[in-house]
């Protein structure tokens, strides 16, 4: 399964922008990268995903590099309710591969008021 | 819609007793899968399932059994529980190759 490398831990301050890097330098031309992040005391939630070109969603943005072996995701604003732990996931975009997902240890990420 | 729906939410055993945390979908997603998480860890997969009458192994299986007998349900059975199951569990499904994981609000257990 291909790993995924995120900083241990992130600090950032209210309303300013947040951008998480991911590397992922084993990709392979099938996976999908995807973000989840997980609120105190809560089960992980999707973010966003992408596979080659960036993604814009209501939560956030999504940077892919051209060569695919990085990304980044970018909370445009950052709110006291975005402090959580964000989790970077690669998924096989085939049937067989596409269903065992392994989380790393994600970034915690903490908003400063 | 509920999504996805554990039981027990909270669970203390001790050393030896068997359990069942239960798992359930109203998505009718065929991927279903059982997470731990133990303090200031990430998520690390136990089983998984691709269907009814289908399962596989994740990263920590040991310690624990899966059947997958209807597209609903998932249950995560402890056989023989030990302190090192003392763990936050949860339960996901996926909606499709390459769509998104709902989880479930997570079952704490303590094995004393």
């Amino acid at each position: 399964d291909a790993k995924t490398t995120q900083p241990n831990s992130m600090e950032s301050n209210e309303e300013e922008p947040v951008h998480l890097p991911c590397n992922h330098s084993t990709i392979s031309g099938t996976d999908y990268i995807h973000w989840y992040r997980q609120l105190p005391s809560q089960g992980p939630e999707y973010v966003i995903h992408g596979l080659t070109s960036n993604v814009n969603n209501r939560m956030a943005s999504l940077a892919i590099a051209e060569d695919r072996k990085s990304s980044t995701l970018i909370l445009h604003r950052a709110t006291l309710r975005d402090a959580a732990v964000y989790y970077c996931i690669l998924r096989a975009g085939i049937i067989q591969g596409a269903q065992k997902l392994v989380f790393g240890q994600g970034t915690r990420l903490t908003i400063n008021p | 819609n509920a999504g996805v729906t554990q039981t027990p939410k909270f669970q203390v055993l001790k050393t030896g007793q068997s359990m069942t945390l239960q798992c359930a979908q109203d998505m009718n997603h065929e991927y279903m899968s059982w997470y731990r998480q133990d303090p200031g860890m990430g998520l690390r997969l136990i089983h998984y399932s691709v269907g009814a009458g289908i399962t596989d192994q994740g990263e920590v299986p040991n310690g624990y059994n899966v059947s997958r007998s209807t597209t609903e349900d998932f249950p995560l059975r402890l056989l023989s529980a030990a302190p090192s199951q003392t763990s936050v569990y949860f339960c996901a499904s996926l909606s499709g190759i390459i769509g998104e994981l709902f989880f479930g609000e997570g079952s704490r257990l303590t094995v004393l």
